[in-house]
Formats: C-alpha cells, structure tokens, sequence
C-alpha cells in the first residue's frame, strides 16, 4: 500500500532560520502531494499542493517540489517565524478512487523561537 | 457557518456511556471523512462515505457507528468505549472526482477532542 515517512521531529529553530522538512512517499502510478499543516487546537489545513512531477507548490513562504525520481517532497521555507510552529504533515493522493483517500505521514512538530 | 464544523469540540465519556460526535460541511462536497489523530501516531482513517454511501471501514472495532443521513453531515456513534479511544477525531470532507486534474484536496474541521475515562 502507499505510504509517507517524514523526518523524525520535534525540530526546533530560531526566528529567521532555513527550515526543511524531509518527506518520501511509496505509492503506484503518479500520486498527487500535499502538505498540511495543524496550529495548537485545530484541525488540518492544506498549505501547498503538487499534482505531477516537477510541479512546485508554495504558499506563506513555504514551498514544496515533487521529485519523481527520489519520491520526495521535501517542503522548505527560507525565514521562520513564531507563529509557524505547528504540526507539519506531508501526504499522497494515489489515484484510481473517486473519493480521494490521502495517506499521511506522522507528522513532525516545528517549534520557532524568537 | 463556513468550511467544516464538529460539534462538540471536548467530550468525556465513561465507557459505559453513548454519545455522538457530529460534523458538518458547508463547503457542496460528495464526500466525508473521519480520521481519528492520537499522540504519536499518524492520522488514522476510519471511515469514508461517497455520495452517502460508505465506501471505506478501516477496521474500525463495532463500538465505532458512523452515520451519513445526507451529503452535509456525518455522525460517529460512539458505545462501549475504551480509554485508549481517547484521541482527537477529525471530521474531513472533499469533492470526489476522476482524473489526474482532481486532486480532491481535504477539507478538516477543528476536531473533537474526547477522554474516555
């Protein structure tokens, strides 16, 4: 079956610092990839989105590029702040279902000093 | 009332009790979800309805019931519990499609966080 694996948390950085979050997936065909982020208290929301390879999804500074050829989407952000610290979750949208089951990845606590 | 909502959003249970998790979705989606999000573990999915109907179980053990009357709301019966069904449930909805442009983003609403003493 598919499945995500990101980086083993929690990270924790200063205000302003290079952010990168490891993520690779295992899936069959040519799954669609997300990352979704959860703030203290809340649900998920999507942060960025790629559907094929070489797309590149960005959003609020944080970017994400599918690389078919080492299946990863590893998502970056040049200047972190306080109020990013969340759950970071990376995950895959196999095809071949209409309804869109996603596979998640653990997840990945960030927390940002100031 | 926008997006995804779950009511209530705390809830302690003993597990002799019945109680109901509701979720609603404002949003003209076909599809509903619930994931259940414990401490160090990935999000795991429990049900999912299509059209109003149930077209993915999980595994889920009996004590689980959901419910999809119609394509905006989705309910999770809940009996006989145990306390390590404590966890957050997430309720999700999506617009179900074929193809490779459907990417049928996720929409989540806040959760409900629930104790099982």
């Amino acid at each position: 079956g598919d499945s995500v694996t990101q980086m083993e948390g929690p990270v924790t950085l200063s205000e302003e610092a290079f952010l990168t979050i490891n993520c690779t997936y295992t899936a069959t065909g040519y799954p669609s990839l997300f990352w979704y982020v959860q703030y203290p208290g809340e649900g998920l929301q999507l942060l960025l989105k790629a559907t094929k390879a070489d797309d590149k999804g960005s959003n609020k500074g944080f970017e994400a590029t599918y690389r078919k050829e080492t299946t990863s989407f590893h998502l970056e952000k040049g200047s972190v702040q306080v109020s990013d610290s969340a759950v970071y979750f990376c995950a895959c949208r196999a095809g071949g279902t209409s309804y869109g089951k996603l596979t998640f990845g653990q997840g990945t606590i960030l927390t940002v000093h100031p | 009332e926008t997006g995804v909502t779950q009511t209530p959003r705390h809830l302690v249970m003993g597990m002799t009790n019945k109680k109901s998790l509701k979720c609603e979705q404002h949003l003209g989606h076909n599809a509903m979800y619930w994931y259940k999000q414990s401490a160090k573990k990935p999000l795991e999915l429990m049900f999912v309805y299509s059209l109003e109907e149930r077209v993915e179980n999980n595994s889920v053990p009996s004590r689980f019931s959901p419910e999809c009357p119609n394509s905006s709301h989705l309910f999770l019966h809940l009996h006989t519990l145990q306390p390590e069904d404590s966890a957050l449930y997430l309720c999700a909805s999506s617009q179900g499609g074929r193809g490779v442009s459907s990417y049928n983003e996720q929409f989540f609403g806040p959760g409900t966080r629930l104790t099982v003493l």
